[in-house]
C-alpha cells in the first residue's frame, strides 16, 4: 500500500524567505505526482503536475522536482508572500487512485 | 474550459436522515469521477470512483453509496447518516492521459 509522507507538518517563515516542502512516497511505481494548495474550508487547487517521466515542473515562483528512484518530491516556493499561507498537499497517482500526504501548513508572516 | 460544480456548500443533517450530494462536470466527456472525504485533522480518503456510467468502485466499506446516472454527474448518498459521516466531501475528475485531477469546492457536512 502506498504511503505518502510530508515533512514538516507545519512551517512558519517571514515574508520573502524561500519555502521548501518535502514529500516522500514508498512505492516508486507511480503514474505522476501532483501538488495542491488548500485554503481553510476550501477545496483543492492544483499547483503543479509532474509526469513520471519528468524531473521537474515550474510555474511562476513555484518549482517542483520529482525523483522516483528515491521516492521523493520537493516543492520550492521562491520569495514567499503572506498570500502563500495555506496547506500544501502532495498526491501520487497510481492507476485511478490518488494517495495524499497529510499536508504541510505554511504561515508566511508579514 | 472544464468546470466542476459541487453542491451544497454546507449541510447540517440530523443522525438517521438521508443524504444526497451532487457533483457535475462540464466541458469534458467520459471523465473519471471521484468522491473523497477529509475528516477533521485527517488526510483525504478516497471513497468511490467511477470510470463510466453505472460503474462504481468503492474503496472502503461504509454507510455511504455512490451513483453515476449520467456521464458527467456523480452522486453521493446515504440512507441513514451517522455522526461519523461528518466531514468535508470533495468531488474530483480526471481523464486518461495524465492531465491531473481537478477538485470541486467541497461540501461541509455536519451530522448532529
Amino acid at each position: 500500500k502506498q504511503e505518502v509522507t510530508q515533512i514538516p507538518a507545519a512551517l512558519s517563515v517571514p515574508e520573502g524567505e524561500n519555502l521548501v516542502l518535502n514529500c516522500s512516497f514508498t512505492d516508486s511505481a507511480i503514474y505522476n505526482l501532483q501538488w495542491f494548495r488548500q485554503d481553510p474550508g476550501k477545496g483543492l487547487t492544483s499547483l503543479l503536475l509532474i509526469q513520471s517521466s519528468q524531473r521537474e515542473q515550474t510555474s511562476g515562483r513555484l518549482n517542483a522536482s520529482l525523483d522516483k528512484s528515491s521516492g521523493r518530491s520537493t516543492l520550492y516556493i521562491a520569495a514567499s508572500q503572506p498570500g502563500d499561507s495555506a496547506t500544501y498537499l502532495c498526491a501520487v497517482v497510481e492507476g485511478y487512485k490518488l494517495s495524499f500526504g497529510a499536508g504541510t501548513t505554511v504561515t508566511v508572516r508579514a | 474550459s472544464q468546470t466542476i460544480h459541487q453542491w451544497p456548500a454546507t449541510l447540517v443533517q440530523p443522525v438517521g436522515s438521508p443524504l444526497s450530494l451532487e457533483c457535475t462536470v462540464e466541458g469534458t466527456s467520459n471523465p473519471n469521477l471521484y468522491w473523497y472525504r477529509q475528516a477533521a485533522g485527517r488526510g483525504l480518503q478516497l471513497l468511490f470512483y467511477s470510470v463510466g456510467i453505472g460503474q462504481i468502485s468503492s474503496e472502503v466499506p461504509q454507510n455511504l453509496s455512490a451513483s453515476r446516472p449520467q456521464d458527467r454527474q456523480f452522486i453521493l448518498s446515504s440512507k441513514k447518516l451517522l455522526l461519523s459521516d461528518s466531514g468535508f466531501y470533495l468531488c474530483a475528475w480526471s481523464v486518461i492521459g495524465g492531465y491531473g485531477y481537478t477538485f470541486g469546492s467541497g461540501t461541509r457536512l455536519t451530522v448532529v
